[in-house]
């Protein structure tokens, strides 16, 4: 089975609205970490958010929200006020065990493509 | 914000020679990964590295890679014997308790194999 499962293989946006990524994970490990990064047409990999699993709030990063249910193992990216700059590929990840020190082997999604229309 | 920075940023080699793909890592951190992405296809955790010594690696990363910390701020990826198949972007990250809950990747080696 997947770890993570990004449904969307394409998503498109007009400018200026809001748009949300899906992102399901599967893990029995009950210590997780989630994460969402972008990965323009230039290719690096920027970091946009992280959500721990024993966090009680929803994380948030400027225009970037996490909408994170637990009980439904979803962590969908929310961007609001979408920008042209936003076009991109974004990909959810996730750590499975104890955070912090070496344990960033993460597993990744196959990732949504993103088109903000001006 | 300090990066990870890699180095070429494009390479091309022939079948069956070696490459090695050179990364600095954040200052101070601590703990230093590889992942690779082939061409339309995920990105895949190839080895993590810490103490000087490899902390895990996937079954991807069999006898023929192989990573070194030769000095205090480089973190190399070696591929002895290159294949068809390991054409991909492959991407360098570091970690580090100051930086809280945040893997910093590097902005690729994009490495075609001819």
């Amino acid at each position: 089975a997947q770890k993570i499962t990004q449904t969307q293989p394409g998503m498109f946006v007009q400018e200026k609205e809001a748009v949300t990524l899906d992102c399901t994970y599967d893990t029995s490990d009950p210590s997780y970490g989630l994460f969402w990064y972008k990965q323009p047409s230039s290719g690096e990999m920027i970091f946009l958010i992280y959500q721990g699993s024993y966090d009680q709030q929803n994380a948030t990063e400027g225009r970037y929200s996490l909408n994170f249910q637990k009980a439904r193992k979803s962590a969908n990216l929310v961007i609001s006020a979408s920008q042209l700059g936003d076009s991109a590929m974004y990909f959810c990840a996730m750590r499975e065990g104890n955070s912090g020190g070496s344990n960033y082997k993460l597993t990744f999604g196959k990732g949504t493509l993103l088109t903000v229309n001006p | 914000e300090p990066e990870v920075t890699q180095t070429p940023s494009h390479q091309v080699t022939q079948m069956g020679q070696e490459v090695i793909l050179r990364c600095v890592p954040i200052s101070n951190h601590l703990y230093f990964y590889w992942y690779r992405q082939i061409l339309g296809q995920k990105v895949e955790f190839l080895v993590s590295f810490y103490n000087n010594e490899i902390s895990e690696k996937s079954e991807i990363f069999d006898d023929q890679f192989s990573v070194e910390r030769p000095d205090g701020s480089n973190f190399t990826l070696k591929i002895r014997s290159t294949k068809l198949e390991d054409s991909a972007m492959y991407f360098c990250a570091s970690s580090g308790p100051a930086r809280g809950e945040k893997l910093f990747f590097g902005s690729g080696t994009q490495l075609s194999v001819l």
